[in-house]
């Protein structure tokens, strides 16, 4: 069966300094990852996507098949990175995504 | 505005009433999802929908029944309600061929 964990439920990190939330997969297919985002009283959005290999707001998260990571990192975290993070697994044939457990980022000044 | 929207945005009812929590989307997607948000923020897929079929059913009580009347739209009907359905409801779409999914506000319902 797929699991997503992310083993920190909380990460407090001071403004400006790198960030790193952990992300590890369990799944015997090809995976499909992602990372999402839920900021103070919004809506849950996608951040971004293994697949599409891109920076979004400076995070970036690679795809470590060895290791079985998704690890979501930024060189230097600003105040407004402060939200929920989740990383979730797409399966059931692209329709099912099994979300982690989510990480609380806090960045403090 | 183009968006998923759920109605209400906070429901609160007392143990064992029925009620339902509405989504629209006009987005023109063709898969609609319904996820439970717990107390400690653990995100669960409960049902997905592809136009107007069930595809994804995942353990859920049976007092749990979603509709969906067109594509546009799912719904999710509670009977019986229990103390430990308290959550945020989330409800989801998303494009035929596209893995990204567009989520709603969500509901905030309290069993009393």
């Amino acid at each position: 069966a797929q699991r997503v964990t992310q083993p920190e439920k909380l990460l407090s990190v001071f403004k400006g300094a790198p960030v790193e939330l952990k992300c590890n997969y369990s799944y015997s297919g090809s995976p499909e990852l992602f990372w999402y985002v839920q900021y103070s009283r919004q809506r849950l959005q996608l951040l971004l996507r293994h697949i599409s290999r891109e920076s979004i707001k400076g995070f970036t998260a690679d795809l470590n098949k060895g290791e079985t990571s998704f690890h979501l990192k930024k060189p230097f975290a600003q105040e407004e990175d402060s939200a929920m993070y989740y990383c979730a697994l797409l399966t059931g044939g692209g329709n099912k995504l099994t979300f982690g457990t989510g990480t609380q980022l806090k960045v403090e000044l | 505005d183009t968006a998923v929207s759920q109605t209400p945005k906070y429901l609160v009812t007392q143990m064992g009433n029925d009620k339902s929590i509405k989504c629209e989307q006009n987005l023109g997607h063709d898969t609609m999802y319904w996820y439970k948000q717990d107390s400690k923020k653990f995100l669960k897929i409960m049902f997905s929908y592809n136009n107007k079929e069930l595809i994804i059913n995942e353990t859920v009580p049976n007092r749990f029944s979603p509709k969906s009347p067109d594509k546009a739209h799912l719904n999710l009907h509670i009977n019986s309600l229990e103390l430990g359905d308290s959550a945020v409801y989330f409800c989801a779409s998303s494009r035929q061929g596209s893995n990204e999914q567009f989520f709603g506000p969500g509901t905030r319902l309290t069993v009393l």
